[in-house]
């Protein structure tokens, strides 16, 4: 079945270490999409990236890294400069097919804890 | 500034009661608006909206949309204690192909 795979489902950090949450996708979307939700604020976008080699800040990308160097994997990297990582972090995918949109597709998520 | 604003934040209600949920807009370049669920983890989709006035169904969930006065409402009617979660409103604004996401209405349905 085609979808995309988040992982790991749970993740604890220490504070001042790096960390990568993984996304891939084989629906054979051209974008890709990260995610943060915190409570009682919706989804927040960090990055997003419309075809391979190239991707865009969103509205709280500081602290945060990507790279999309395969169409199908979007990891996003957790950096110690982001001070408060504690959420969940969703990773969505999307594609047009001829002026018809089907808007996302969502992983299932990484909860990720500072400990 | 895009912002989508969702109303009410969280709803309590008892089985076999019918919800209304808020969804209000301000965006540049709107193409679609979409409802999702999320009840654990990974949102599914619901509706997607992008006319005017035509109410979209699916069982005893409907949406539609205003494009005059920049809102969606999704109906939810005889509720049931499986329609608790958090319902999310997201506009596609411009070619880039982002979301714009609501703050999301939590929805919680007693037996």
């Amino acid at each position: 079945d085609g979808g995309i795979t988040q992982s790991p489902k749970y993740l604890f950090r220490k504070e001042g270490q790096n960390v990568t949450l993984s996304c891939e996708q084989n629906l054979n979307h051209d974008a890709m999409y990260w995610y943060r939700q915190d409570p009682g604020q919706g989804l927040r976008l960090i990055y997003y990236s419309q075809i391979v080699n190239d991707f865009q800040k969103g509205d709280i990308a500081e602290g945060y890294s990507v790279s999309r160097e395969k169409k199908e994997s979007f990891p996003l990297t957790v950096t110690s400069a982001q001070k408060n990582p504690t959420a969940f972090y969703l990773c969505a995918s999307s594609n047009r097919d001829r002026g018809r949109d089907y808007g996302y597709t969502f992983g299932s998520g990484t909860r990720l804890t500072v400990v | 500034e895009d912002k989508v604003v969702q109303s009410p934040l969280s709803l309590v209600v008892h089985e076999g009661d019918t919800v209304t949920l808020n969804c209000s807009y301000e965006v540049t370049n709107f193409r679609s608006l979409l409802w999702y669920k999320q009840e654990k983890k990974a949102p599914t989709f619901l509706f997607m909206l992008t006319s005017s006035g035509i109410e979209k169904k699916s069982g005893r969930l409907s949406s539609i949309l205003d494009k005059k006065e920049l809102f969606s409402i999704l109906n939810i009617t005889a509720t049931q204690t499986g329609d608790s979660a958090i319902y999310l409103c997201a506009v596609d604004s411009g070619n880039t192909g982002k979301l714009i996401f609501g703050q999301g209405t939590t929805l919680q349905v007693k037996p």
